[in-house]
């Protein structure tokens, strides 16, 4: 089991729709991150929380929009997404201090129809 | 910056050993990471290695790295069938705090 929780574990959703991603852990990590994976691909980088705000943006469209209300909490809000935007996304959380291994989540399996 | 390579697809009969290789072009990579990822989840820490190690063993799993080669591998004796899944090498670097880089992924199949 992992100690990194992610709701829902999928979503269909319409183009016009809004909706969130959620995640919790519980482990006192301070840091805390979103990756999107396509399939049959390695998981690609999209924000890093450090000590609940925000210290990577790797130029994800402004149709995701994070959102990290505390040290255990991390939101992803979804909103006129394309078809393209399907995909896994996967939370992980980890120690603040550099070298500190990462902890994923299952994922929440999105489908934008 | 860092690229991380990985063969493929990797094929062996329970019982054997599986040997998965993964190769990095950052001589910087401080850490290095091995991720199992079985379908529809997500991925789990197998185990990681310092860059100043050369050897590191955990129950079935041996990690070796040779920093002059650059060269990472993931060992998993008397390989069962739950081992089939995705393998995913993945660095980071002394200046990109817990950023990952990771390889494209070894898918393993076990054969019974």
């Amino acid at each position: 089991d992992t100690e990194v929780t992610q709701t829902p574990k999928h979503l269909v959703m319409g183009m016009t729709n809004k909706k969130s991603l959620k995640c919790e852990q519980h482990m006192g990590h301070r840091a805390m991150y979103w990756y999107k994976q396509k399939a049959k691909k390695p998981p690609e980088l999209m924000f890093v929380y450090s000590y609940e705000k925000l210290s990577i943006n790797e130029s994800v469209p402004s149709r995701f929009s994070p959102e990290c209300p505390n040290s255990s909490l991390l939101n992803l809000h979804l909103h006129a997404l394309q078809p393209e935007d399907s995909a896994l996304y996967l939370c992980a959380s980890s120690s603040a201090g550099g070298g500190s291994p990462l902890h994923f989540g299952n994922g929440t399996r999105l489908t934008v129809t | 910056g860092e690229d991380v390579e990985q063969s493929l697809f990797l094929s062996v009969r329970e019982g054997d050993s599986s040997v998965i290789n993964c190769t990095y072009t950052d001589s910087s990579s401080t850490y290095l990471y091995w991720y199992k990822q079985e379908p529809g989840a997500g991925l789990q820490l197998l185990t990681y290695i310092f860059s100043n190690m050369d050897m590191k063993q955990d129950q079935r799993l041996t990690v070796l790295l040779n920093k002059k080669d650059k060269h990472l591998s993931l060992r998993i004796a008397d390989t069962q069938t739950g081992d089939s899944a995705i393998y995913f090498c993945a660095a980071t670097y002394n200046n990109a705090g817990n950023m990952l880089t990771f390889g494209g992924g070894t898918r393993l199949m076990v054969k019974p």
